[in-house]
């Protein structure tokens, strides 16, 4: 079965802690991205990246960061400077040829501060 | 102003009703639009796309875009308490970059 794994599904951090999130994909997409989403505003952009080895900043990227050295790994650290981490973390991923421009996404992991 | 706007409900209508979702946009030129429906602490998952302005039709479901207005539709007919998800408006702003209304809760009373 083709598709997305994000891991774990609940993650609770520490204050002044590093946490790191999961992603995994097995369909072949060229690019991947990480949303975060909060109640009332939606799904906001944190990093993504077309090609391994290279990423770019989205909207919100202060207090992460991310690595691509694989096509299929695209995993999200949320670093102590991140001030409000607690959120729902999206990763999401995409074949960049063809007419279908929609993401498909993973389940999903709930981080809170603890 | 926000690229792309969405009333975020909560919208309850009994089972078997019409469902109207609406989003606006504010950039005449995007071209593709989505809507994804996601379920309680799961991520969303691609409902329909639509390309340019008119109509495209799948089962119970309905997208519409007009472009002279800025407007976006999901309808749904005959709902189920299924259907019942948050519905997310979406449209294509780049290869980088697709940008998320902040969704809709549908709650579908049997």
């Amino acid at each position: 079965d083709g598709g997305i794994t994000q891991s774990p599904k609940y993650l609770f951090r520490k204050e002044g802690q590093n946490v790191t999130l999961s992603c995994e994909q097995n369909l072949n997409h060229d690019a991947m991205y990480w949303y975060r989403q909060d109640p009332g505003q939606g799904l906001r952009l944190i990093y993504y990246s077309q090609i391994v080895n290279d990423f770019q900043k989205g909207d919100i990227a202060e207090g992460y960061s991310v690595s691509r050295e694989k096509k299929e790994s695209f995993p999200l650290t949320v670093t102590s400077a991140q001030k409000n981490p607690t959120a729902f973390y999206l990763c999401a991923s995409r074949k960049m040829t063809g007419r279908n421009y929609g993401y498909t996404f993973g389940s999903g992991t709930r981080l809170t501060v603890v | 102003q926000k690229e792309v706007e969405q009333d975020p409900g909560p919208l309850s209508v009994p089972e078997g009703a019409i469902v109207s979702l609406n989003c606006t946009y504010s950039n005449s030129a995007f071209q593709y639009f989505m809507w994804y429906r996601q379920y309680s602490r799961k991520g969303p998952e691609l409902l329909m796309y639509t390309y340019s302005s008119g109509n495209k039709e799948d089962g119970r479901f309905t997208a519409q875009v007009d472009k002279s207005s800025k407007y976006i539709s999901l309808f749904i007919r005959d709902s189920q308490p299924s259907d019942s998800a948050t519905y997310l408006c979406a449209v294509y702003y780049s290869a980088s970059k697709i940008i998320f209304g902040s969704g809709t809760r549908l709650s579908i009373r049997p």
